[in-house]
């Protein structure tokens, strides 16, 4: 069955540093990640999504992700972080192929400090 | 901008009623997802709607849970009757295609006492 881990249930970095927030999967097949946010009393918004290609993506408000095929690793990073950036992040895997079902990490909530 | 819109944004109701959310995905959306949130389970899929057909409920407790799109602009998830630990923020998230993005809404906090 397909899962994805996020290790970290807290990130703490302060304002101007870099950041990585860590995610690892686990597919038969293809993986296809993704990338969300939420924002205290909001949905998820979407970040970034790595399908194929480059194993760099860049997405959303200067994040960017790493697919590492043989870590089974889609690291979330940032090079300076910000105060806004504070919020919860999911790594969410769908497998190619199957029913299309996002499956979703537990989450890992970025705290900013300035 | 175009947004996924969940109604109510709260609802608190006692054990063995019933309860209604409803969503309207984004126009031309073919996908539409319930997801639960939880502090202690995170985000559990629920249902899965391609096209309006339910593709995937296996995440969803049948007893007392039913997930519908009586068309293409509505999705309703039913508890019937509900329980204190169906308390929760559901969510509906909408797409297009298998590997696009998907929009959330924002939610529907609710509270079964």
């Amino acid at each position: 069955a397909q899962s994805v881990a996020q290790p970290e249930d807290q990130v703490n970095v302060a304002e101007g540093n870099p950041l990585t927030v860590k995610c690892t999967y686990s597919v038969s097949g293809n993986p296809y990640l993704f990338w969300y946010v939420q924002y205290p009393n909001r949905g998820l918004q979407f970040l970034l999504k790595y399908i194929t290609g480059d194993n760099l993506v860049k997405g959303s408000y200067g994040f960017e992700a790493e697919f590492n095929k043989s870590q089974t690793s889609f690291h979330l990073k940032k090079p300076s972080a910000l105060v806004s950036d504070s919020a919860l992040y999911f790594c969410a895997v769908r497998e190619s192929g199957a029913t299309n079902k996002l499956i979703f990490g537990t989450g890992t909530l970025l705290a900013v400090q300035p | 901008d175009a947004r996924v819109t969940q109604t109510p944004r709260h609802k608190v109701t006692e054990m063995g009623q019933e309860v209604t959310m409803r969503c309207q995905p984004i126009l031309g959306h073919n996908t539409v997802f319930w997801y639960r949130q939880t502090m202690m389970q995170g985000l559990e899929l629920l249902a899965y709607f391609r096209n309006r057909a339910p593709l995937d409920d296996s995440g969803m407790p049948k007893d007392r849970f039913s997930a519908e799109m009586p068309d293409a602009t509505l999705a309703t998830l039913k508890i019937q009757p509900s329980e204190p630990r169906d308390s929760a923020v559901y969510f509906c998230a909408s797409g297009w295609g298998a590997n696009e993005k998907l929009f959330f809404g924002s939610g529907t906090q609710l509270s079964v006492l």
